[in-house]
């Protein structure tokens, strides 16, 4: 069971916007302002979408955005497209013995 | 560009050992964290193991604590993860990563490990 909980799948079709929740606790995503996203195309690396919560890196398209709410963090994408589909998996930084958890992953379907 | 490349995977029986490695370039990496990463066949990622930039702070996860060790060596900008007493759960691509402020940002391609008799 992963630390995280996320939906295991969401799906919207083309020029929808659609969210992807992501839970936790107070030790991680509800302590710390260190809640990443990352997208996972099947067979390719994760690649980093949002850090620090709502924070996008150069490259990532204004479509996506994070923020959070108490212990539950969220991924928006709007105006979906068909390149959108793929995995989507959240990680905080945690004050447990690791330093790092992820959620379950969620799979976007775009109709 | 930073780039992270990972070798060293492969097919190792049941309690056999592996010893993977990653070649980090692009960046300064005595100057970064860095961890390795793993994801078993069609399942979700899962943290391994994390160590700091000058190798003096190290964390691994329970599931492989005692038989696992992560090291670096900064003046060959290398990342290694030396794998002992593996079993079948431990099948899965891992992921060299490098490790920002509180957030892993860049991934390699990964390399797969199968545990299998």
């Amino acid at each position: 069971q992963s630390a995280l909980t996320q939906p295991a799948s969401v799906s919207g079709s083309p020029g929808q916007s659609i969210t992807i929740s992501c839970t936790g606790t107070s030790s991680d995503v509800g302590g710390y302002n260190y809640v990443s996203w990352y997208q996972q195309h099947p067979g390719k690396a994760p690649k980093l979408m949002i850090y620090e919560v709502s924070n996008r890196p150069s490259g990532v398209s204004n479509r996506f955005s994070g923020s959070k709410s108490g212990n539950t963090a969220s991924l928006t994408i709007s105006g979906l497209q068909a390149e959108d589909e793929a995995d989507y998996y959240c990680s905080s930084y945690t004050s447990s013995s690791t330093p790092r958890v992820f959620g379950g992953g969620t799979k976007l379907t775009v109709l | 560009q930073v780039q992270l490349v990972e070798s060293g995977g492969g097919l190792v029986k049941p309690g056999g050992s592996l010893r993977l490695s990653c070649a980090a370039s692009g960046f300064t990496f005595s100057d970064y964290y860095m961890s390795w990463i793993r994801q078993a066949p069609g399942k979700g990622l899962e943290w391994v193991s994390y160590i700091s930039s000058s190798g003096s702070t190290i964390y691994y996860a329970d599931s492989v604590k005692g038989r696992f060790t992560i090291s670096r060596d900064n003046a060959k900008n290398s990342l290694y993860l030396q794998m002992n007493s593996l079993r079948a759960e431990d099948t899965a691509v891992y992921y060299c990563a490098r490790d920002g402020t509180a957030t892993t940002d860049y991934w390699g391609q990964g390399t797969l490990v199968t545990v299998s008799s």
